[in-house]
């Protein structure tokens, strides 16, 4: 299957600061990415979902100025966790989807968040 | 999209094909079913899904009941690597929202 690859793999982070998690489809254009935040034991609960070019669709409860996406790019979504607190601290996994109706979704490996 | 249950746990054997059950009773005629996996602290993987018909892959098989209440995806011979998280999603496809939705999941325990 085509592969999705995420950076960084793990990340700490001081309260207050800002990270920022990057997204890339290597074998394929990806016209829609997801984000998902996973807590542990829990399951994946989706945040947002962004097209190449336009504005990211959040989920309810998903507030959009905390959690900055970026899909400036076929290859490519950010996220930017603004102002993190330990309770953002959380497993984020994106993924990709490389047409409207294509059936398949591909997950990247993941980014472990930890805010002190 | 319609919704799923599974149960929260089983255990297998190693070497034993396992049957991982999955109901969708409100499933409706455009949506498909679909398996993913996640192995702790990874990414979830795509398994398979299907419509109507059963389909089979590399990874596994499934069979999906006649009424498309429920579903079963089978791992004909189970390794100890296959011990993850399974989840069973059935999504519609259209152009627009189209989304995947993770429910619980079963956690399964492949044992020597």
């Amino acid at each position: 299957g085509a592969v999705v690859s995420q950076h960084p793999s793990r990340v700490i982070c001081k309260s207050g600061t800002s990270v920022k998690i990057e997204c890339r489809s290597l074998d394929f254009q990806a016209t829609t990415m997801f984000w998902y935040r996973q807590f542990p034991k829990q399951s994946l609960m989706l945040m947002a979902t962004s097209n190449e070019g336009s504005k990211a669709t959040y989920e309810q409860g998903v507030e959009k100025d905390k959690f900055l996406i970026n899909h400036a790019s076929l290859t490519l979504s950010t996220l930017t966790v603004t102002s993190a607190h330990p309770e953002d601290s959380s497993f984020y996994i994106c993924s990709a989807r490389a047409g409207r109706a294509y059936n398949e979704q591909f997950f990247g490996p993941g980014t472990r968040l930890t805010v002190l | 999209d319609a919704k799923t249950t599974q149960p929260p746990s089983m255990d297998c054997a190693e070497g034993r094909a396992a049957n991982l059950p999955c109901n969708h009773s409100t499933i409706s005629g455009n949506e498909y079913v679909y398996w993913y996996r996640q192995i702790h602290s990874q990414g979830p993987q795509y398994i398979i899904h299907g419509l109507k018909n059963n389909e089979t892959n590399e990874m596994a098989s499934l069979i999906i009941t006649e009424d498309r209440k429920s579903s079963t995806l089978i791992l004909p011979h189970a390794t100890l690597r296959d011990t993850a998280v399974y989840y069973c999603i059935v999504r519609e496809v259209r152009a627009a929202g189209n989304k995947l939705t993770f429910g619980g999941g079963t956690r399964v325990l492949v044992k020597p």
